[in-house]
């Protein structure tokens, strides 16, 4: 079975750009999730996404948006990039929403550069 | 408001050595907690979890943590460290809606 496949690997964009990130989860996860990861801030929770419904949004301005499509494939875009979006993310998949004690399974993550 | 903190930014270890990461959480139900493991260049991966029960959990690679709800703990501990264990740790624990709340992580060092 295939893995959280997150496209691309590597991105440089400069201020003001927008950028478009793409995750699909393992087949049959229809919960996505996405985390924002930077040094000293660890994993922080941008939103997750259920059956192309989003359901939960962390503490993240409205430049931060996602979707989900019905094969439950996900994109996440930011606009009007900043320097400090700068960061690694990552997208995870679960079968199920809701439950506290879902496992995530990870991607390894878009590593955004803003210049 | 929940949260986990791991106080320990860095640590390093000798190799065959005994590890214990600490981490503490603030949540105000019963916490579901986990520890993941993220190499370099690498998503993160799940060592073990806990939700109920016997507050020693055993999992992946070795590794296992004790649940202590008066400290309000889940320390991750391995008897003898490996060098391929050097890597990122993530304490977080788990809420309602798929939203997990993450530590900012321990980076271990492992030395021969």
């Amino acid at each position: 079975k295939a893995g959280v496949t997150q496209t691309p690997r590597y991105l440089i964009k400069t201020r003001g750009q927008q950028v478009t990130l793409s995750c699909s989860p393992i087949s049959g996860h229809r919960s996505v999730s996405w985390y924002q990861q930077t040094p000293g801030q660890g994993l922080q929770f941008l939103f997750e996404y259920f059956s192309e419904t989003q359901r939960n949004k962390g503490n993240f301005p409205g430049r931060f948006s996602g979707r989900q499509f019905s094969n439950s494939r996900s994109e996440m875009n930011v606009s009007t990039l900043e320097l400090g979006d700068s960061a690694l993310y990552l997208c995870a998949s679960s079968l199920n929403r809701g439950s506290p004690n879902e496992k995530l399974f990870f991607g390894s993550g878009t590593q955004l550069s803003v210049l | 408001a929940q949260s986990v903190t791991q106080p320990d930014i860095h640590i390093t270890v000798s190799e065959g050595a005994s590890l214990e990461l600490r981490c503490n959480y603030s949540y105000g139900a019963t916490p579901y907690l986990f520890w993941y493991v993220q190499s370099p260049g690498q998503g993160l991966q799940l060592l073990l979890k806990y939700f109920s029960g016997d507050t020693l959990v055993q999992g992946i690679k070795g590794f296992e943590a004790e649940f202590k709800r008066s400290q309000s703990s889940f320390n991750l501990r391995k008897p003898s460290v490996h060098w391929s264990d050097a890597a990122e740790y993530f304490c977080a624990v788990g809420a309602p809606g798929n939203q997990f709340y993450f530590g900012t992580g321990t980076s271990l060092t492992v030395i021969p």
